[in-house]
């Protein structure tokens, strides 16, 4: 089971959007609803972010959204802030009955 | 409020053997599969494998890059998951998390990890 595919950075300003993009394939991504994202500070454990393609956890701001088209998911963050600088990381559950973790992004707010 | 602590990490010469331990508490442990994730450094997470809860038949699941090596296992008595990890390679060497599924919020709380690391 390989990697899922993202981009390795994405940049924004304050304020902006920006979207990651996380590829699988139809063994992954493209067959089931159960993506999901993780924000990842330096340091620190992975924050459970968006589980199911687009629900976010209680707690977790607003201002990320997830979505899916086929094999593609995508996590965007509207209203970029400070504090959103982080590496993120896709996952999604595979017709091994395993997971798959995505190749992770970092991400600058410029 | 809902803890996961590693332990049983530490260094190991190519070829050994270790388990890794992952102490819950704050839920019903046993109402959970329990997921080991690796991250070695500077890299991404990788998942290793998993265990389902006893509703589940204990089912397990590994990475291709672990199986046939790892085993995971569970102590519902104890409240703590286990990875038994032989025949131990220079490229396991990570952080290994473990981390909790209810089949609705996957990897929802995480450990603080423990740290294997496999050289001569």
């Amino acid at each position: 089971q390989s990697a899922l595919t993202q981009p390795a950075s994405v940049s924004g300003s304050p304020g902006q959007s920006i979207t990651i993009s996380c590829t699988g394939t139809s063994s992954d991504v493209g067959a089931y609803d159960y993506v999901s994202w993780y924000q990842q500070h330096p340091g620190k454990v992975p924050k459970f972010m968006i589980y199911d393609v687009s629900y976010r956890p209680s707690g977790v701001s607003n201002r990320f959204s997830g979505s899916k088209s086929g094999n593609t998911a995508s996590l965007t963050i509207s209203g970029l802030q400070a504090e959103d600088e982080a590496d993120y990381y896709c996952s999604s559950y595979t017709s091994s009955s395993t997971y798959v973790f995505g190749t992770g992004t970092k991400v600058t707010v410029l | 409020e809902v803890q996961l602590v590693e332990s049983g990490g530490g260094l190991v010469q190519p070829g050994g053997s270790l388990k890794l331990s992952c102490a819950a508490s704050g839920f019903t442990f046993s109402g959970f599969a329990i997921h080991w994730v690796r991250q070695a450094s500077g890299k991404g997470l990788e998942w290793v494998g998993r265990i389902r809860s006893r509703a589940n038949s204990y089912a397990t699941a590994y990475a291709a890059s672990v199986n046939g090596r790892f085993t995971v296992s569970r102590d519902d008595l104890k409240n703590t998951g286990y990875l038994q990890m032989n025949s131990l390679k220079t490229e396991d060497t990570a952080v290994y998390f473990c981390t909790r599924n209810d089949g609705t919020y996957p990897f929802d709380y995480w450990g603080q990890g423990t740290l294997v690391t496999v050289s001569s």
